[in-house]
Formats: C-alpha cells, sequence, structure tokens
C-alpha cells in the first residue's frame, strides 16, 4: 500500500544522546509531515517538508527529505527528558487525509 | 489561540449502545477528520469533512457514522458498540493547504465494557 515505514519502533536513550528516527517509502512522496505525541497526549505537529533534499531544523530538531523524496529523517541532537514520546512520520494522500507510519517510542533516561 | 475541542474526554459504554462524540474545529479551518488510535498504534483515519460535506473515507465501520453541521462542529455517532472500538478517537482539524499541519483535538478516550 502507500503506508510509510518507520524505524526503529522503539528507542531508549540517556538524556544527552543523540535519537534518529526514520521513514521510508517505496514510492516518491509529494510531502511528508512529522508529528509529537506525548504520552497520553495527542499528535502535535512539528513540520512540513515539500522540497528534494530539504533540511529543516527547529532548535535540537533537524529535519531531512531524501534527493528522491522517498526517505526523512528527524534528528535531534543532545536528547532532554522532554523529548520523551512518540514520533510520526506522515503523509498527505488522497484526499487530504493524513497517512501515518507506525511512529517510533523515544524514552530519555535521566 | 483557539485549538480543536473535543468532547467528553473520556466515556463508558457497554457493548451494544450507542455513542456521540463531539468536535469543534479551529474557527476557518475548513476540514474536520476523525481518527481513531489502539494502544500503541498510530492514528488510523476514519473519515473527513471539507466545508460539510463527505470529502474522503477511510477504515470506519459502517457501524460508525458522522457528520458535519452548519457551524462547523462534528459528531462521530458510534452504534452496537464492540469491545474493540475501545480507543482514543482524534478530531482534527485544517485550512485546505495544509503547510501548518493538522491540529488535533485531546481526544475522546472511549472504552467499551
Amino acid at each position: 500500500g502507500q503506508q510509510v515505514m518507520q524505524i526503529p519502533q522503539y528507542q531508549h536513550v540517556q538524556e544527552g544522546e543523540d535519537f534518529t528516527t526514520y521513514c521510508n517509502s517505496s514510492t516518491t512522496l509529494s510531502n511528508i509531515q512529522w508529528y509529537k505525541q506525548r504520552p497520553g497526549g495527542h499528535p502535535v505537529f512539528l513540520i512540513q517538508l515539500v522540497k528534494s533534499g530539504e533540511v529543516k531544523k527547529q532548535k535540537r530538531l533537524t529535519f531531512q527529505f531524501g534527493e528522491a523524496k522517498k526517505n526523512s529523517s528527524l534528528h535531534i541532537t543532545a536528547t532532554q527528558t522532554t523529548d520523551v514520546g512518540t514520533y510520526f512520520c506522515a503523509r498527505v494522500t488522497s484526499g487530504s487525509r493524513l497517512t501515518f507510519g507506525e511512529g517510533t517510542q523515544l524514552t530519555v533516561n535521566p | 489561540a483557539a485549538g480543536v475541542i473535543q468532547s467528553p474526554r473520556h466515556l463508558i459504554k457497554e457493548k451494544r449502545e450507542t455513542a456521540t462524540l463531539k468536535c469543534y474545529p479551529i474557527p476557518r479551518h475548513d476540514t474536520v477528520y476523525w481518527y481513531q488510535q489502539g494502544p500503541g498504534q498510530d492514528p488510523q483515519f476514519l473519515i473527513s469533512f471539507y466545508e460539510k460535506m463527505q470529502s474522503d473515507k477511510g477504515s470506519i465501520p459502517d457501524r460508525f457514522s458522522a457528520q458535519q453541521f452548519s457551524d462547523y462542529h462534528s459528531e462521530l455517532n458510534m452504534s452496537s458498540l464492540e469491545l474493540g472500538d475501545s480507543a482514543l478517537y482524534f478530531c482534527a482539524s485544517s485550512p485546505r493547504a495544509p503547510g501548518d499541519g493538522y491540529t488535533f483535538g485531546s481526544g475522546t478516550r472511549l472504552t467499551v465494557v
């Protein structure tokens, strides 16, 4: 199908370590969005990428869109306990629905 | 800034009962979406409305129906509830060009016993 595959499913890090989650698609993506969902919370929009090779930064977060627009990554530098949550990539598909990846659940040990 | 408002926050129903979930989107957002999220799962798209008309339909059971009203609020009606319907139900809204992303409500946690 048109699912985006996201890895890893879980990631445990020590506070201060870096973290990366990856999204891969077998088909070219017109766009990719990233969301963060805190435990017990709702998805919160982080960013949208639309251009081939695009790189965007938000403080310690770096988002990349692959040259072929088939993959994307989110990298967090020097994780903090406030980074705990599940990070989802998502694509906007026909009818403007969001189709989510499976998510990467990040835990940060203080 | 106003967010997406969902009610109720929690709902407990018995099997075969009916539930109604409400969503008030951000003003001037013209599209409303409903998602279902099971434990440890990603949100699954159910249905959406653009300008009060159904615009897209996902994996929504026939027992569920939804509509958007003249004031743009939306309701998800769920009948003949089953244990497997226990989940978080999110409503989201977006402007026509969702470059700023979709705004999700805090969700309704439905428990069917």
